[in-house]
């Protein structure tokens, strides 16, 4: 059973320029939550999606920031028209339909804007 | 309001000795959780312990709650140099949402051969 997986591992973008950063949680689970890890700092909540429906997007900032979590395919965070602020390591969380407490986490993204 | 702040921020000591880290939370809680990260690597789920808990174990880890001072202890014993990570504690708070996971700072572990 893969773990959590997530793409691209390092992603560079230039100021402006869009970032989508993927991720698949494990088998048979249908709970997602994205995390933002700025350097030397804890994660921060961001969304919690369970497929077609955004749950709670309380951590989200309100402009430039999206997610999706679609029937098929994979959880997609899409930042639009990335400022340097928004380099950072973005990591996604599962966890199983049963309901499990234990949030399994993939290996990040990290996202640089020049 | 910030939950889960460890201390110390910064942990070093010699391979062999223990290694104890402190939580604090702020509101009510489900469970708390204790997480490791290698530097630059994703978070490695360590145990986690429910509201109505005091002790867990797990090999060398040993984690308490203590719901009435709203503080966790991580204790890991025969430190090795592989244990050199950072760690964090996270609550899932029930006021805050049951499914939102809240971390601190992290506690940066240093394992000296």
């Amino acid at each position: 059973n893969a773990g959590v997986m997530q793409n691209p591992r390092h992603l560079v973008r230039r100021r402006g320029q869009e970032a989508r950063l993927r991720c698949s949680p494990m088998k048979g689970h249908s709970h997602v939550y994205w995390y933002r890890q700025l350097p030397e700092e804890g994660l921060k909540f961001m969304v919690y999606l369970q497929k077609e429906n955004i749950i709670d997007e309380s951590g989200m900032p309100k402009e430039r920031f999206s997610a999706e979590f679609p029937k098929e395919g994979p959880s997609i965070l899409r930042i639009q028209q990335v400022v340097r602020g928004d380099s950072a390591a973005y990591f996604c969380a599962s966890s199983p339909v049963s309901g499990s407490d234990t949030q399994y986490f993939g290996p990040g993204t990290r996202l640089t804007v020049l | 309001s910030q939950q889960g702040e460890e201390d110390p921020q910064a942990l070093s000591i010699q391979e062999g000795e223990n290694a104890t880290m402190n939580c604090s939370y702020k509101t009510s809680i489900n469970n708390l959780q204790w997480y490791r990260q290698n530097s630059g690597r994703g978070l490695v789920h360590l145990i986690l312990i429910r509201s109505n808990e005091r002790e867990k174990h797990s090999g060398r880890l040993r984690v308490t709650l203590d719901t009435s001072k709203k503080s966790s202890s991580l204790l890991i014993t025969a430190s090795r140099a592989a244990d050199t990570a950072s760690y964090f504690c996270a609550t899932d708070s029930l006021i805050q949402g049951a499914q939102k996971l809240v971390f601190g700072q992290g506690t940066r572990l240093t394992i000296n051969p």
